[in-house]
């Protein structure tokens, strides 16, 4: 089991759909991450939130939008994807130190149609 | 920037032993981890290295070589459940936040 969860599980959406994906972490941990995998890729840094606020963007386009309402919640709204967003979106959280690693959630498997 | 390299797919028998390696290139570096990853699950967390030499954590150890940028993620006894992408992760600079390798798929087969 992961302490990290994420809902919801599988998601398809049409071009035109707003739909949000939703992260939940109880662990003190003040970063949090977004990561986009396509299959058989490596995750892809999205955004990263410290202390509730976003500290990286790695030039993600504006369809995706963060929110960061708490220390424990990581929202990933949805507006206007295209078929290539299809992915697995990954949340995780990490303390702030080095040698502590990501705590990922088991994903949301995101398809556009 | 960093340059992260592992091999694509490895196949391996039940039973047996498999080394994955990963090679990187950065500047600060500041630590290396281990994740395993089942086609459509979370990436879990198996070893970190920071310092050079080994550590050991049942069937499954990481060797850290700095000078030589250079890691490998030991399997021993392998099991069919160990079929997975294994994911070479860096850290480097002032950062916390690690860059993914690629990932090696292995296969056990009986």
């Amino acid at each position: 089991d992961t302490e990290v969860t994420q809902t919801p599980k599988h998601l398809v959406m049409g071009m035109t759909n707003k739909k949000s994906l939703k992260c939940e972490q109880h662990m003190g941990h003040r970063a949090m991450y977004w990561y986009k995998q396509k299959a058989k890729k490596p995750p892809e840094l999205m955004f990263v939130y410290s202390y509730e606020k976003l500290s990286i963007n790695e030039s993600v386009p504006s369809r995706f939008s963060p929110e960061c309402p708490n220390s424990s919640l990581l929202n990933l709204h949805l507006h206007a994807l295209q078929p290539e967003d299809s992915a697995l979106y990954l949340c995780a959280s990490s303390p702030e130190s080095a040698n502590s690693p990501l705590h990922f959630g088991n994903g949301t498997r995101l398809t556009v149609t | 920037g960093q340059n992260i390299d592992q091999p694509t797919e490895m196949t391996a028998t039940e039973g047996a032993i498999v080394q994955i390696n990963c090679t990187y290139q950065t500047s600060g570096f500041n630590g290396l981890f281990w994740y395993q990853q089942h086609a459509g699950e979370a990436p879990t967390f198996l070893s970190y290295n920071v310092l050079d030499g080994l550590e050991e954590k049942g069937r499954f150890s990481s060797f850290l070589s700095r000078s030589k940028g250079y890691s490998y993620l030991l399997l021993k006894e392998l099991q069919m459940k160990d079929s997975a992408s294994y994911l070479c992760a860096v850290r480097s600079g002032g950062s916390y936040i690690p860059t993914f390798g690629r990932g090696t798929s292995l296969i056990v087969h009986p």
